[in-house]
C-alpha cells in the first residue's frame, strides 16, 4: 500500500549530538513537509519541499536542516543548535497543486517520531 | 492575517452524549479550503473532511457532521452519540492559497469520552 514511513518511532539524543529522522513516501507526491508538535499544541511547520533539490524554511527552521535528493525521501536533521528538541515530529506529503485540483486530502501524514533528550 | 482558532482546549463528555468542536477561521482569500483531522493517542493524523469555501452545504458521515457557515467564519464539527474510540485530539486547518498550499493549523481540541 502507498503511504509515508517515518523512522525510527522513538529516538533519543544526547547533548551536542545531531540526529536524523527519516521520512520516505511511495505516493509519488511532489511536496513534502516536516512539522513539530509539542504537548498540547498544534503543528508548526519546520521545512517544506515542493520539488527535488529544493526546500524552504517554515516557521521554526532554526536548529534544523533537511535535504531532498530524491522525490521519495525528505530526511530531517535535528542539530545540536536546537536547544529544545524534545517533541513529536510528523512528516507529510501532498500531491501536486494541493487541494486546488480536486485532491481531497491536502496532506498525508506518517506515524511520527518521538524525540527525547537523554 | 490567516488564522485558525479552536478555543476549546479540552472537552470531556460521557459516552453517548453529543459533542461539538468549534473552529473559527480568518482568511483574506475568496476561495479557500478547510479541513478536519483526528489525532488518536497513537499519534498519527487521520484525515476526516475537506470543505470548499463555495460549498456551504453541511455534511454528514455516520455519527460525524460538519456545519460550515461563511457568515460567522466557522466550521464546527459534531459527533453524535459519542463513543470511547472518538477520544482524540481534533485539528481544524485552513489551506494557504498564496503560499504553496501550506496548512494553517488550529491548536487542536482534546476530546475525552468517558465510558
Amino acid at each position: 500500500d502507498g503511504g509515508i514511513t517515518q523512522s525510527p518511532k522513538y529516538l533519543f539524543r544526547k547533548e551536542g549530538q545531531n540526529v536524523t529522522l527519516s521520512c520516505e513516501q511511495n505516493l509519488n507526491h511532489d511536496a513534502m513537509y516536516w512539522y513539530r508538535q509539542d504537548p498540547g499544541q498544534g503543528l508548526r511547520l519546520i521545512y517544506y519541499s515542493q520539488i527535488v533539490n529544493d526546500f524552504q524554511k517554515g516557521d521554526i527552521a532554526e536548529g534544523y536542516s533537511v535535504s531532498r535528493e530524491k522525490k521519495e525521501s525528505f530526511p530531517l536533521t535535528v542539530t545540536s543548535a536546537q536547544k529544545n528538541p524534545t517533541a513529536f515530529y510528523l512528516c507529510a506529503s501532498s500531491p501536486p497543486e494541493g487541494a486546488r485540483h480536486g485532491s481531497n486530502q491536502p496532506q498525508h501524514f506518517g506515524d511520527g517520531t518521538r524525540l527525547s533528550i537523554l | 492575517a490567516q488564522k485558525v482558532t479552536q478555543a476549546q482546549t479540552e472537552i470531556s463528555v460521557v459516552e453517548k452524549e453529543d459533542v461539538t468542536l468549534d473552529c473559527v477561521y480568518e482568511t483574506r482569500d475568496t476561495t479557500y479550503y478547510l479541513f478536519w483531522y483526528k489525532q488518536p493517542p497513537s499519534g498519527e493524523l487521520v484525515f476526516l473532511i475537506r470543505r470548499n469555501s463555495f460549498d456551504e452545504q453541511n455534511e454528514i458521515s455516520g455519527r460525524y457532521s460538519w456545519n460550515f457557515q461563511k457568515s460567522t467564519s466557522s466550521f464546527n464539527f459534531t459527533i453524535t452519540a459519542s463513543q470511547v474510540v472518538d477520544s482524540a485530539v481534533y485539528f481544524c486547518a485552513l489551506i494557504r492559497m498564496d503560499s504553496n498550499y501550506q496548512l494553517i493549523w488550529g491548536a487542536g481540541t482534546k476530546l475525552i469520552i468517558k465510558p
